[in-house]
């Protein structure tokens, strides 16, 4: 069946660092692959998507780019902030319904 | 445009005592709803699923269960709560492939 394995955490960065969360999926068919966020106490938050081969989804300086070949979609950012520090989720949606999978999230500590 | 609440936000419920869930969206008709469950140190598993009116889908067999009276609300409900049903309940409105989370209910059984 589907599923969505992303890295363990926590990731541990100083502020300015790059970062890269892992993650890669099993699916058949085309799911949509998209990424949310947690910050403490909260509710999840979309952060952003991507529905086909080689799209490129971006916000708030996130991007990930669905990679067909490598069953992939690694979350980059160019220089974390301490307001980053969260967990983040990978998920797929199944392409008949839009029931979201998930990994089982990283967190994610950016110190000063 | 599309708002989802969930409420109460927080709750301490006695082994054994009911729960009642609520949750609403606003700015949309017809919604596929969902209630996940976040248990502590753990990802988001799926609970139920519902596409219409009196229409759900139970993900995994539990002492939880799940109405949608009308089309914008979603309830999640227990007769007699256990201490493994703590955890962080969320709710969920989906359109067009992508899924919308409320702003989620703590749940403590002591």
């Amino acid at each position: 069946g589907n599923s969505v394995t992303q890295m363990e955490g926590p990731v541990t960065l100083s502020e300015e660092a790059f970062l890269t969360i892992n993650c890669t999926y099993t699916a058949t068919g085309y799911p949509s692959l998209f990424w949310y966020v947690q910050y403490p106490g909260e509710g999840l938050q979309l952060l952003l998507k991507a529905t086909k081969a080689d799209d490129k989804g971006s916000n708030k300086g996130f991007e990930a780019t669905y990679r067909k070949e490598t069953t992939s979609f690694h979350l980059e950012k160019g220089s974390v902030q301490v307001s980053d520090s969260a967990v983040y989720f990978c998920a797929l949606s199944d392409q008949n319904t839009d029931k979201l999978i998930f990994g089982t999230g990283t967190r994610l500590q950016v110190f000063p | 445009s599309q708002t989802i609440h969930q409420w109460p936000a927080t709750l301490v419920q006695p082994v054994g005592s009911p729960l009642s869930l609520e949750c609403t969206v606003e700015g949309t008709s017809n919604p596929n709803l969902y209630w996940y469950r976040q248990a502590a140190g753990r990802g988001l598993q799926l609970l139920f699923y519902s596409v219409g009116i009196g229409q759900i889908s139970s993900e995994v067999p539990q002492n939880l269960s799940a109405s949608r009276p009308q089309d914008r609300q979603f309830i999640l409900s227990s007769k007699k709560l256990l201490l493994s049903d703590s955890g962080f309940y969320l709710c969920a409105w989906g359109f067009r492939n992508t899924i919308y989370f409320g702003e989620g209910s703590w749940l403590t059984v002591v």
